[in-house]
């Protein structure tokens, strides 16, 4: 258990509203990422981080933003949310092993469900 | 580009039975491929993470092979009970720089009292 909260857990917005969900980690790992798991698709990756202020996107980035200003906070934000975003985000952390990253385990948060009206 | 697949999405078994999960994956240059474990509403929870340079690893009543030549891996339970009902994930890590893990959609397990 990397010990990794998410908030809000659930939340329900309207289309256009600019939304934030933000993920804790108390493990003091370096490499955190977003997910969306949607029926169908799986998950997939949004962003990721591998350190403080350095991230790069993933698959579906499109529509989102991030941001990493201390190493256990990584915040995702919708500026203008859609309903194509309403899903259930994850954010996970990894555990490098051998110090090079990207080659490590990987510990999910519970999630937070979004709703977009 | 990687592509896991999972078949089938679902299985239902009775108590007690000894079961094998399947996972494939199209690119076999992969740095290591990991199982999770998703019960309803909840996240995922890692249950075992094979390098590929390993051909299984265990913990408890789960054993997890990686034949990368062949592009698959399996998860055995053994003994199957009520509570490993949930939905098994793999993922693999592919090689190349900044790598990310590729997910399968799931095996929804049922395991039938």
């Amino acid at each position: 258990d990397a010990g990794i909260t998410q908030s809000p857990r659930h939340k329900v917005t309207e289309t256009g509203t600019p939304v934030t969900l933000r993920c804790h980690q108390t493990e003091n790992h370096r490499y955190m990422y977003w997910y969306r798991q949607d029926p169908g698709h799986g998950l997939r990756l949004i962003h990721y981080s591998y350190g403080v202020k350095d991230t790069d996107k993933g698959e579906v980035s499109d529509g989102y933003s991030v941001s990493r200003s201390k190493t256990e906070d990584f915040l995702l934000t919708l500026e203008s949310a859609t309903s194509s975003q309403t899903s259930v985000y994850f954010c996970a952390t990894e555990m490098v092993l051998g110090g090079q990253g990207f080659d490590g385990e990987l510990f999910f948060g519970e999630g937070s469900r979004l709703t977009v009206l | 580009k990687q592509e896991v697949t999972q078949i089938p999405a679902a299985l239902s078994v009775p108590e007690g039975e000894n079961l094998v999960l399947n996972c494939s994956f199209t690119d076999s240059a992969i740095y290591n491929l990991q199982w999770f474990r998703q019960d309803p509403g909840k996240g995922l929870t890692s249950l075992l993470l094979i390098q590929s340079s390993q051909r299984e690893q265990t913990s408890g009543r789960l054993n997890a092979s990686l034949d990368k030549s062949s592009g698959r891996s399996t998860l055995y339970i053994a003994a199957s009970q009520p509570g490993d009902s949930a939905t098994y994930l793999c993922a693999v890590r592919h090689g190349g720089a900044n790598s990310k893990l590729t997910f399968g959609k799931g095996i929804t397990l049922s395991v039938r009292p």
